[in-house]
Protein backbone atom coordinates (compact mmCIF):
# COMPACT_ATOMS: atom_id res chain seq x y z
CA UNK A 1 0.00 0.00 0.00
CA UNK A 2 0.65 3.66 -0.26
CA UNK A 3 3.40 4.36 2.83
CA UNK A 4 2.74 8.05 4.78
CA UNK A 5 5.97 9.02 6.52
CA UNK A 6 5.33 11.89 9.23
CA UNK A 7 7.29 13.53 11.52
CA UNK A 8 7.86 14.54 14.07
CA UNK A 9 6.12 11.85 16.00
CA UNK A 10 5.62 13.44 19.67
CA UNK A 11 5.99 17.48 20.37
CA UNK A 12 6.21 19.19 23.68
CA UNK A 13 6.03 22.72 23.18
CA UNK A 14 5.17 25.91 25.54
CA UNK A 15 2.33 27.64 25.20
CA UNK A 16 2.35 30.66 22.18
CA UNK A 17 5.28 28.80 20.05
CA UNK A 18 4.77 27.54 16.37
CA UNK A 19 4.57 24.23 15.44
CA UNK A 20 5.09 22.48 12.26
CA UNK A 21 4.66 19.13 11.20
CA UNK A 22 4.84 17.07 7.91
CA UNK A 23 4.04 13.93 5.58
CA UNK A 24 5.66 12.59 3.01
CA UNK A 25 5.00 9.90 0.49
CA UNK A 26 6.23 7.41 -1.64
CA UNK A 27 3.35 8.09 -4.26
CA UNK A 28 1.91 11.37 -5.84
CA UNK A 29 -1.83 11.73 -4.25
CA UNK A 30 -4.33 14.22 -5.34
CA UNK A 31 -6.06 15.03 -2.05
CA UNK A 32 -4.18 15.92 0.76
CA UNK A 33 -5.96 16.28 4.45
CA UNK A 34 -4.78 17.09 8.26
CA UNK A 35 -7.32 15.61 10.87
CA UNK A 36 -6.90 16.26 14.58
CA UNK A 37 -7.87 13.43 17.26
CA UNK A 38 -8.72 14.77 21.01
CA UNK A 39 -8.71 11.84 23.62
CA UNK A 40 -11.76 9.58 23.15
CA UNK A 41 -13.43 10.84 19.89
CA UNK A 42 -12.11 10.33 15.97
CA UNK A 43 -10.48 12.59 14.10
CA UNK A 44 -12.06 15.73 12.55
CA UNK A 45 -11.12 17.40 9.68
CA UNK A 46 -8.88 20.43 9.83
CA UNK A 47 -7.82 21.12 6.30
CA UNK A 48 -8.19 19.85 2.81
CA UNK A 49 -5.98 20.50 0.23
CA UNK A 50 -6.90 19.86 -3.46
CA UNK A 51 -3.71 21.23 -5.69
CA UNK A 52 -0.33 21.27 -6.23
CA UNK A 53 1.12 23.88 -4.36
CA UNK A 54 -2.04 25.15 -2.69
CA UNK A 55 -1.26 27.08 0.62
CA UNK A 56 -4.82 26.84 2.54
CA UNK A 57 -5.28 28.66 6.39
CA UNK A 58 -7.99 28.03 8.96
CA UNK A 59 -7.67 30.37 11.90
CA UNK A 60 -4.67 29.95 13.14
CA UNK A 61 -3.54 26.11 10.92
CA UNK A 62 -2.10 26.74 7.84
CA UNK A 63 -1.17 23.88 5.57
CA UNK A 64 0.60 23.42 2.06
CA UNK A 65 0.01 20.36 -0.87
CA UNK A 66 3.98 19.90 -1.84
CA UNK A 67 4.39 20.98 -5.79
CA UNK A 68 5.49 17.47 -5.73
CA UNK A 69 2.33 16.16 -4.96
CA UNK A 70 4.68 13.68 -2.43
CA UNK A 71 4.15 16.14 0.35
CA UNK A 72 2.41 18.60 2.54
CA UNK A 73 2.72 20.11 5.91
CA UNK A 74 0.84 21.66 8.68
CA UNK A 75 1.55 24.99 11.00
CA UNK A 76 0.13 25.88 14.06
CA UNK A 77 0.89 29.40 15.05
CA UNK A 78 0.78 30.72 18.90
CA UNK A 79 -0.36 27.42 20.23
CA UNK A 80 -2.54 27.19 23.26
CA UNK A 81 -3.57 24.47 25.21
CA UNK A 82 -6.46 23.41 23.45
CA UNK A 83 -4.16 22.30 20.66
CA UNK A 84 -3.28 19.66 22.20
CA UNK A 85 -4.12 15.76 20.52
CA UNK A 86 -2.93 13.54 17.61
CA UNK A 87 -2.33 15.62 14.14
CA UNK A 88 -3.19 12.88 11.09
CA UNK A 89 -2.30 13.63 7.74
CA UNK A 90 -4.22 11.56 5.32
CA UNK A 91 -3.77 11.90 1.49
CA UNK A 92 -6.13 10.30 -1.39
CA UNK A 93 -3.96 8.48 -4.26
CA UNK A 94 -3.69 8.43 -7.54
CA UNK A 95 -5.86 5.33 -9.06
CA UNK A 96 -6.46 4.23 -5.59
CA UNK A 97 -9.99 3.36 -4.70
CA UNK A 98 -12.12 6.44 -4.88
CA UNK A 99 -12.29 8.33 -1.34
CA UNK A 100 -10.18 5.92 0.25
CA UNK A 101 -7.59 7.82 2.49
CA UNK A 102 -3.76 6.70 3.32
CA UNK A 103 -2.94 7.88 6.92
CA UNK A 104 0.03 8.75 8.44
CA UNK A 105 1.14 7.92 12.13
CA UNK A 106 0.61 11.04 13.56
CA UNK A 107 1.90 13.48 15.83
CA UNK A 108 1.44 13.43 19.59
CA UNK A 109 1.66 17.25 20.54
CA UNK A 110 1.50 18.33 23.78
CA UNK A 111 1.32 22.31 24.76
CA UNK A 112 2.94 23.30 28.28
CA UNK A 113 0.84 26.75 29.51
CA UNK B 1 -28.19 12.06 12.03
CA UNK B 2 -26.27 14.74 12.57
CA UNK B 3 -22.84 12.78 13.05
CA UNK B 4 -21.71 9.36 12.65
CA UNK B 5 -22.91 7.52 15.42
CA UNK B 6 -20.63 4.36 16.71
CA UNK B 7 -21.96 1.76 19.14
CA UNK B 8 -20.91 0.37 21.87
CA UNK B 9 -18.66 2.93 22.78
CA UNK B 10 -16.66 -0.03 24.85
CA UNK B 11 -16.83 -3.90 25.10
CA UNK B 12 -14.99 -6.01 26.81
CA UNK B 13 -15.04 -9.60 25.69
CA UNK B 14 -13.72 -12.77 26.40
CA UNK B 15 -11.02 -14.41 24.01
CA UNK B 16 -12.79 -16.48 21.87
CA UNK B 17 -16.27 -14.51 21.62
CA UNK B 18 -17.51 -13.13 18.63
CA UNK B 19 -18.24 -9.58 18.93
CA UNK B 20 -20.49 -6.95 16.06
CA UNK B 21 -19.86 -3.29 16.17
CA UNK B 22 -22.70 -1.12 14.65
CA UNK B 23 -22.16 2.51 12.67
CA UNK B 24 -24.92 4.77 11.52
CA UNK B 25 -23.44 6.78 8.96
CA UNK B 26 -24.56 10.67 8.11
CA UNK B 27 -27.75 10.73 6.43
CA UNK B 28 -27.18 10.67 2.41
CA UNK B 29 -22.98 9.64 2.57
CA UNK B 30 -22.80 7.33 0.19
CA UNK B 31 -19.86 6.13 1.16
CA UNK B 32 -18.31 4.48 4.48
CA UNK B 33 -15.22 2.68 6.10
CA UNK B 34 -13.95 0.93 8.77
CA UNK B 35 -10.76 1.79 10.15
CA UNK B 36 -8.75 -0.30 13.26
CA UNK B 37 -6.54 2.40 15.53
CA UNK B 38 -3.97 0.45 17.79
CA UNK B 39 -2.55 1.93 20.82
CA UNK B 40 0.38 3.98 19.32
CA UNK B 41 -0.26 3.06 16.07
CA UNK B 42 -2.18 5.50 12.91
CA UNK B 43 -5.39 4.67 11.00
CA UNK B 44 -5.69 1.00 9.67
CA UNK B 45 -7.84 0.75 6.38
CA UNK B 46 -10.21 -2.65 6.85
CA UNK B 47 -12.92 -2.33 4.52
CA UNK B 48 -15.07 0.17 2.44
CA UNK B 49 -18.14 0.47 1.19
CA UNK B 50 -19.47 2.51 -1.99
CA UNK B 51 -23.12 2.60 -3.25
CA UNK B 52 -24.52 -1.05 -4.33
CA UNK B 53 -20.59 -1.32 -5.60
CA UNK B 54 -18.42 -4.53 -4.20
CA UNK B 55 -16.92 -3.54 -0.97
CA UNK B 56 -13.46 -3.25 -1.24
CA UNK B 57 -12.40 -5.71 1.56
CA UNK B 58 -8.81 -5.91 1.50
CA UNK B 59 -7.81 -4.04 4.19
CA UNK B 60 -9.80 -6.96 6.45
CA UNK B 61 -6.38 -9.11 8.37
CA UNK B 62 -7.88 -12.05 8.57
CA UNK B 63 -10.83 -13.98 7.37
CA UNK B 64 -12.49 -14.04 11.14
CA UNK B 65 -13.35 -10.07 10.04
CA UNK B 66 -16.62 -9.57 7.96
CA UNK B 67 -18.70 -6.76 7.48
CA UNK B 68 -22.16 -5.63 5.48
CA UNK B 69 -24.02 -2.81 5.16
CA UNK B 70 -28.11 -2.69 4.80
CA UNK B 71 -29.76 -0.69 2.94
CA UNK B 72 -27.21 1.65 2.03
CA UNK B 73 -26.76 3.10 5.60
CA UNK B 74 -26.02 1.05 8.86
CA UNK B 75 -22.96 -1.23 8.96
CA UNK B 76 -21.86 -3.90 10.84
CA UNK B 77 -18.47 -5.20 11.56
CA UNK B 78 -18.31 -8.37 12.94
CA UNK B 79 -14.90 -10.63 14.46
CA UNK B 80 -15.79 -13.83 14.99
CA UNK B 81 -13.33 -15.51 17.70
CA UNK B 82 -11.56 -12.49 19.26
CA UNK B 83 -8.06 -12.81 19.82
CA UNK B 84 -6.22 -10.04 22.23
CA UNK B 85 -4.20 -8.56 19.07
CA UNK B 86 -8.08 -7.43 18.09
CA UNK B 87 -7.84 -4.98 21.12
CA UNK B 88 -7.95 -1.36 19.41
CA UNK B 89 -10.46 1.23 18.97
CA UNK B 90 -12.54 0.36 15.89
CA UNK B 91 -13.48 3.80 13.89
CA UNK B 92 -16.27 4.11 11.47
CA UNK B 93 -16.48 6.96 8.66
CA UNK B 94 -18.73 8.17 5.56
CA UNK B 95 -18.41 10.73 3.16
CA UNK B 96 -20.47 12.18 1.02
CA UNK B 97 -18.89 11.46 -2.76
CA UNK B 98 -18.93 12.87 -5.76
CA UNK B 99 -17.20 12.68 -8.87
CA UNK B 100 -15.55 16.19 -9.13
CA UNK B 101 -13.78 16.48 -5.41
CA UNK B 102 -13.14 14.04 -2.31
CA UNK B 103 -14.63 16.08 0.67
CA UNK B 104 -12.91 14.26 3.22
CA UNK B 105 -14.19 11.70 6.05
CA UNK B 106 -16.69 12.30 9.29
CA UNK B 107 -15.65 9.64 11.70
CA UNK B 108 -17.46 8.41 14.75
CA UNK B 109 -16.48 8.48 18.08
CA UNK B 110 -15.41 4.73 18.05
CA UNK B 111 -16.20 1.38 19.54
CA UNK B 112 -13.21 0.63 21.60
CA UNK B 113 -12.76 -2.88 22.31
CA UNK B 114 -10.52 -4.63 25.00
CA UNK B 115 -9.82 -8.88 24.31
CA UNK B 116 -9.33 -10.22 27.99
Amino acid sequence: GQQLNQSPQSMFIQEGEDVSMNCTSSSIFNTWLWYKQEPGEGPVLLIALYKAGELTSNGRLTAQFGITRKDSFLNISASIPSDVGIYFCAGQGRGSTLGRLYFGRGTQLTVWP
Amino acid sequence: GAGVSQSPSNKVTEKGKDVELRCDPISGHTALYWYRQSLGQGLEFLIYFQGNSAPDKSGLPSDRFSAERTGGSVSTLTIQRTQQEDSAVYLCASSLESGTRFYGYTFGSGTRLTVV
